[in-house]
């Protein structure tokens, strides 16, 4: 079992442009969550999939979104980059039910320069 | 508006002494409260989690502690070692699958 993997690790962006980032859950679980974590700080709620759905999304702009697949991995796309978005992304999955335990991947460092 | 507290953002002991981490949420609906270390340049890892159905959770030298009616839940380590030293973070969801996070402790044992 690989666990939660996400793909790049690193990433350097100008701003202005647009970036996807994959995330593909670990093995049996089937919702997946994407949060921001600025330097130094907690990680921060993007949004949830889940059937292939957004199911719940945090205090981010439209820029955010999001897509999951048939096979639960999932994709984070933002559009026109700023350089506030450069932050370490983080994807985690878990089995649907309130108050299952969520598994992180390694995360991908996004720069914008 | 809804989110999680937690105090301190930053800790510093001498190894062998105990932490106390301490955080406050405001939905009291939330029922699953995890905590997680994250080392440097590494991802949050789940050490312990309690359900509201209980008050207390033990797991050798790493305890959690609810209080449902106050709002708040507590991270307790004892006899505290160098590889301890991380950042923490504890966790209540909100509108059921938000899980919100605290901003974090950095807490640093002392050899």
């Amino acid at each position: 079992d690989a666990g939660v993997t996400q793909s790049p690790t690193h990433l350097i962006k100008t701003r202005g442009q647009q970036v996807t980032l994959r995330c593909s859950p670990k093995s049996g679980h089937d919702t997946v969550s994407w949060y921001q974590q600025a330097l130094g700080q907690g990680p921060q709620f993007i949004f949830q999939y889940y059937e292939e759905e957004e199911r719940q999304r945090g205090n981010f702009p439209d820029r955010f979104s999001g897509h999951q697949f048939p096979n639960y991995s999932s994709e984070l796309n933002v559009n026109a980059l700023l350089l506030g978005d450069s932050a370490l992304y983080l994807c985690a999955s878990s089995l649907e039910g309130l108050g299952t335990e969520a598994f992180f991947g390694q995360g991908t460092r996004l720069t914008v320069v | 508006g809804e989110n999680v507290e937690q105090h301190p953002s930053t800790l510093s002991v001498q190894e062998g002494d105990s932490a106390v981490i301490k955080c406050t949420y405001s939905d009291s609906a939330s029922n699953y409260f995890p905590w997680y270390k994250q080392e440097l340049g590494k991802r949050p890892q789940l050490i312990i989690d309690i359900r509201s159905n209980v008050g207390e959770k033990k797991d050798q030298r790493i305890a959690v502690t609810l209080n449902k009616t106050a709002k708040h839940f507590s991270l307790h380590i004892t006899e505290t070692q160098p590889e301890d030293s991380a950042v923490y973070f504890c966790a209540a969801p909100i509108h059921n699958n938000d899980m919100r996070f605290g901003a974090g402790t950095r807490l640093t044992v002392k050899p």
